[in-house]
Parts: structure tokens; C-alpha cells; sequence
């Protein structure tokens, strides 16, 4: 049982390129969730799949897509990389939206230059 | 819209010293406040979690926390600190379990301990 799982674990990018995060979860979770976080700001949510087949807008989507591939993936985007995008993501899961304890992967490190 | 405020970007305590880490949350409904910890290039792991059962919540390593409503807080202690809580501490807070809340993190307590 692995929990949450992401790849890769670290990248570098240069501005203008794209790239797909990955995320896994093995424990039949309706939620996902994708985050960043920077130093001092704590995890903001960047998007959101409440179920198979729906996803939202967190606090900070901009220059984010995401795809709910089938109820163990989602994937977050990055269709032209921008400096500001240099963070750690960190992808979580849940049983359900509200209320429940989300689990988190072990986190992508992303530098843009 | 709910918000969490944890008092102190960092923190250090001698081991065996008392931990105390504050954090202060804003809702107009009674709220399922979250401790979570994160150690170093970790993801972040639950400590524990209130949920209205009980006003104080033990969790994981001998950690525990005390929701006090007139006050809107829910700080997290630890008796006694040990080498292996130095980590970076997130409480987060969601209002209610009605409707589609989302997890609204605070921007994390650092705590260093002094051997």
C-alpha cells in the first residue's frame, strides 16, 4: 500500500516549457487535491477533484491545468513554465471533499528558470 | 471566509522542554481543525484532528491539542520535546463538513530543538 505517489520528484525547467506533474493514490479515494508551497506561505490549493470526472479552482490556478485521468490519477500541468511556478507541489487524496483527513505525497520540487 | 494564524514563523525549545506551537482560526460555524506535521523533504502527515467530539484531541507522538471556542484557538503541546520533533508544523482549518469547504492551511511554525 503506497499512499500517494508522485514523479517526478524533482525538475528543472527553463520559462516557456511544459511539463505534467503525476499523482497516484492506491487507497480508493474520491478526492484529489494538488498544492504549492513556497517559504512563508504555507500549501495553497491550485486545484481540486472532489470525484471521478469533476475538477475545480483552488485559490491559485493560473498557468495550472489539471486532468482527473480515472479515480487512482490526477495530473497537474504546466503549459508554459514561468519563474513564479518555481515551488514544491505536493498531491493528496481524501476520501471525501469536506471534513476528511487528507494524505499527502512525498512532494515535486520545481525549478524554473 | 474561514482563516487560520499561527503566532511564530519559528520556534525552539530545549529537548525536554514543553512545546507549545499557537495557532488561531477565524469561522463563523464551528469548525474541523487539522495539526499536520512535515519533516524535512517530506510530505505532510496528519498529527491529529478535531471534529467536535472531544474539546481536547490527542494525536500521533505524544502530541495533543485543545479546541477553546471563546477563544478561537487550537494550540498544539507537547510535555516534554524530543530531538525527533523538529519539523514544521501546519495547523489548517475547514469551517464545517456541509457543502464544498475546502482545507485553508496556516503558513507553518518551525520548531528547532536545542539538544
Amino acid at each position: 500500500n503506497a499512499g500517494v505517489t508522485q514523479t517526478p520528484k524533482f525538475q528543472v525547467l527553463k520559462t516557456g516549457q511544459s511539463m505534467t506533474l503525476q499523482c497516484a493514490q492506491d487507497m480508493n479515494h474520491n478526492s484529489m487535491y494538488w498544492y504549492r508551497q513556497d517559504p512563508g506561505m504555507g500549501l495553497r490549493l491550485i486545484y481540486y477533484s472532489a470525484s471521478e470526472g469533476t475538477t475545480d479552482k483552488g485559490e491559485v490556478p493560473n498557468g495550472y491545468n489539471v486532468s482527473r485521468l480515472n479515480k487512482r490519477e490526477f495530473s497537474l500541468r504546466l503549459e508554459s513554465a514561468a519563474p513564479s511556478q518555481t515551488s514544491v507541489y505536493f498531491c493528496a487524496s481524501s476520501e471525501f471533499l469536506a471534513g476528511e483527513t487528507q494524505y499527502f505525497g512525498p512532494g515535486t520540487r520545481l525549478l524554473v528558470l | 471566509a474561514q482563516s487560520v494564524t499561527q503566532l511564530g514563523s519559528h520556534v525552539s525549545v530545549s529537548e525536554g522542554a514543553l512545546v507549545l506551537l499557537r495557532c488561531n482560526y477565524s469561522s463563523s460555524v464551528p469548525p474541523y481543525l487539522f495539526w499536520y506535521v512535515q519533516y524535512p523533504n517530506q510530505g505532510l502527515q496528519l498529527l491529529l484532528k478535531y471534529t467536535s467530539a472531544a474539546t481536547l484531541v490527542k494525536g500521533i507522538n505524544g502530541f495533543e491539542a485543545e479546541f477553546k471556542k471563546s477563544e478561537t484557538s487550537f494550540h498544539l503541546t507537547k510535555p516534554s520535546a524530543h530531538m525527533s520533533d523538529a519539523a514544521e508544523y501546519f495547523c489548517a482549518v475547514i469551517p464545517s463538513n456541509f457543502g464544498n469547504e475546502k482545507l485553508t492551511f496556516g503558513t507553518g511554525t518551525r520548531l528547532t530543538i536545542i539538544p
